[in-house]
């Protein structure tokens, strides 16, 4: 059972290149969520997509954008990394339901030198 | 101010002992709620749901006051294997909200 799979597991950037983090689920769910986990500051939203075709702001979006590809995949871009950008992210995947729990892929280590 | 707010802890208890978590949230519209549990370097896991009645799973027990916008968690007789980060979720929409977590770490 995949769940939730995300790409690549790590990765090193020097400051100013891109790259897409890549995200699928296989459990037919409508809703997406891309987080960063840092130090002392917990899971902080990105992005959401609440169905596919919608994309919405979470708590943290300047820098990045994303892309609801189809049902399964959201990806997230960082067009011009910054070491600020440096952090574990985290993609979920959710029915969108009240009351039904978040899946989460198994992380990306992103380190931006 | 941080929609979910937890004490950061660290628990340290030993084996055995009953330990609780408290957490409160800032969005009285908040419709789902929900313990997740996460281990060092990995992912979050959903721990279980809370509901308006409380509700209870083995040793674990949840309850929701929506009047004081708080959520506990209650683990009894602790075991090292709990040791771990717990973490508050608040869902406001389609939106899940983290508090930062408490972690426990539950000694022989």
């Amino acid at each position: 059972n995949a769940g939730v799979t995300q790409t690549p597991k790590f990765q090193v950037l020097k400051t100013g290149q891109s790259m897409t983090l890549q995200c699928a689920q296989d459990m037919n769910h409508n809703s997406m969520y891309w987080y960063r986990q840092d130090p002392g500051m917990g899971l902080r939203l990105i992005y959401y997509s609440a169905s596919e075709g919608t994309t919405d702001k979470g708590e943290v979006p300047n820098g990045y954008n994303v892309s609801r590809l189809n049902k399964r995949e959201f990806s997230l871009r960082l067009e011009s990394a910054a070491p600020s950008q440096t952090s574990v992210y985290f993609c979920a995947s959710s029915t969108g339901s009240l009351n039904t729990e978040a899946f989460f892929g198994q992380g990306t280590r992103l380190t931006v030198v | 101010r941080k929609e979910v707010e937890q004490d950061p802890g660290p628990f340290n208890v030993p084996e055995g002992a009953t330990v609780a978590f408290n957490c409160t949230y800032s969005n009285s519209a908040s419709q789902s709620f929900f313990w997740y549990r996460q281990d060092c370097r990995k992912e979050p896991k959903l721990l279980m749901s809370v509901y308006s009645s409380g509700n209870e799973d083995g040793r674990f027990t949840a309850q929701l006051n929506r009047a004081s916008q708080y959520i506990s968690l209650l683990i009894r007789d602790s075991k090292l294997s709990d040791s771990a980060t717990y973490l508050c979720v608040v869902a406001s929409g389609y939106a899940l909200n983290f508090g930062k977590g408490t972690s426990l770490l539950v000694t022989p």
